[in-house]
């Protein structure tokens, strides 16, 4: 089955650049989708189609893609950026669907 | 503006069936590339897609679940319904009900609304 692989934690000061990662084989050829979610919250949409930012995402998100890697940007981290992170694509290995990373968790120091 | 909430048991016993119902507004699930799906969460896990159905009323399942998913749509109702047989104590989990973008392009597809969750707990 097709799966996409994340770090467990980053963590970064305030001010700072994070970059998340996810890697997967097929994302050459999928689009990667980012998800904020703070405890107890739903999950939030941050980034489609790679690096598209829905209305009323501040511009500190970022996403790109190369080969097999899609990249989370936050720059100027702030505390309220700590939350889980996961990414997503659609499934790649003859099923339709959607596929979620195993999350990362992000500290702000 | 889309609102989506799931309704549904809080406790189910292992073996018993859950019904979960997701009642959505602000979109129509008759629109081209509108889809509607399930998610869970154990706690303190990660998100795990379910299933789907999309405005054509196709439906598509999580694999390693499908054969104890039915999902269903009542648009008429702006209502989703998601059953999942045999429920075990692993399938305690908060399940989210969330609109999906997807359409001809089989890589464009996305969870772009959320509902809050509802948790549900399976223990005897």
């Amino acid at each position: 089955s097709y799966e996409l692989t994340q770090p467990p934690s980053v963590s970064v000061s305030p001010g700072q650049t994070a970059r998340i990662t996810c890697s997967g084989d097929a994302l050459p050829n999928q689009y990667g989708y980012w998800y904020q979610q703070k405890p107890g919250q739903a999950p939030v949409l941050l980034i489609y189609k790679n690096k598209e930012r829905p209305s009323g995402i501040p511009e500190r998100f970022s996403g790109s893609s190369s080969g097999t890697i899609v990249t989370l940007t936050i720059s100027g981290v702030q505390a309220e950026d700590e939350a889980d992170y996961y990414c997503q694509s659609a499934d790649s290995s003859g099923n339709y669907g959607v596929i979620f990373g195993g999350g990362t968790k992000l500290t702000v120091l | 503006q889309v609102t989506l909430r799931e309704s549904g048991p809080a406790l189910v016993k292992p073996t018993q069936t859950l019904t979960l119902t997701c009642t959505f507004s602000g979109f129509s699930l008759n629109s081209i590339g509108v889809c509607v799906s399930w998610v869970r969460q154990p706690p303190g896990k990660a998100l795990e897609w379910l299933a789907l159905i999309d405005w054509d009323d196709d439906k598509y399942y999580s694999p390693t679940l499908k054969t104890r998913l039915t999902i269903s749509k009542d648009t008429s109702k702006n209502q989703v319904v998601l059953t999942m047989t045999n429920m075990d104590p692993a399938d305690t989990a908060t399940y989210y009900c969330a609109r999906t973008t997807g359409g001809y392009d089989a890589s464009i597809l996305y969870l772009d609304q959320w509902g809050q969750g509802t948790l549900v707990t399976v223990s005897s």
